[in-house]
């Protein structure tokens, strides 16, 4: 089955700088590719996602980048505020059943 | 348009027990994955039913069941309850759209049940 590597575990940014958290995936096939974010306490809120057709997608200060040929995908935040203060999460999938990655508790230092 | 919604929010147990969980899509959504999520294994899948059959399935004992109504409401069951089930269980709706796209899931609030 599908396996999703994420690293790193903890990231702490300081504001206004950016961040990248990247991801690796096992299966060929997968073809989508979401990324959530997870406030305590809260649910996982999809914030940007890529399909296997697109290299690159951008929403504001948010891009994500997908290589299918090393078979991984990265999230970049630029210009990070504090609410950017978040578990993010990866994931890889073909059909409705999404793997996960471990997850990236990210900390914006003021 | 309203949001993935769970009930009920919060569940506590004792182990042997069972419990069911229910979950109402977001209106035109016709796909209900469901997730667990723990501090020690993260968000690991279930299943996932769409019109009513469930298409693909995690890997979890038979303890862990569900079903999908007409309306597109699904329910979870586990039964004879462990300790090791305390956990976040996440509901996601997807719209799936004939061309293959729509894969995009909605995650609902989820129910945290505790074990005891």
């Amino acid at each position: 089955g599908e396996n999703v590597e994420q690293h790193p575990s903890t990231l702490s940014v300081q504001e206004g700088d950016s961040a990248v958290i990247k991801c690796t995936y096992s299966d060929s096939a997968s073809n989508y590719f979401p990324w959530y974010k997870q406030e305590l306490g809260k649910r996982p809120q999809l914030i940007i996602d890529i399909r296997s057709n697109v290299g690159e997608k951008k929403d504001q200060r948010i891009a994500v980048t997908l290589n299918k040929t090393a078979k991984h995908f990265s999230l970049h935040i630029t210009e990070t505020q504090p609410e950017d203060s978040a578990v993010y999460f990866c994931a890889a999938s073909l059909y409705e059943k999404l793997t996960f990655g471990t997850g990236t508790r990210l900390t914006i230092i003021p | 348009k309203a949001g993935v919604t769970q009930t009920p929010r919060y569940l506590i147990k004792t182990r042997g027990q069972q419990v069911t969980l229910s979950c109402s899509p977001i209106s035109g959504h016709r796909s209900v994955s469901w997730y667990q999520q723990t501090p020690g294994q993260g968000l690991q899948f279930l299943f996932e039913y769409f019109s009513e059959t469930q298409r693909n399935k995690g890997n979890f004992p038979g303890r862990f069941s569900g079903r999908q109504f007409s309306n597109s409401r699904s329910e979870m069951n586990v039964s004879t309850l462990e300790l090791g089930d305390s956990a976040l269980y996440l509901c996601a709706s997807s719209r799936v759209l004939p061309t293959g796209d729509g894969k995009t899931q909605y995650f609902g609030p989820g129910t945290r049940l505790l074990v005891l």
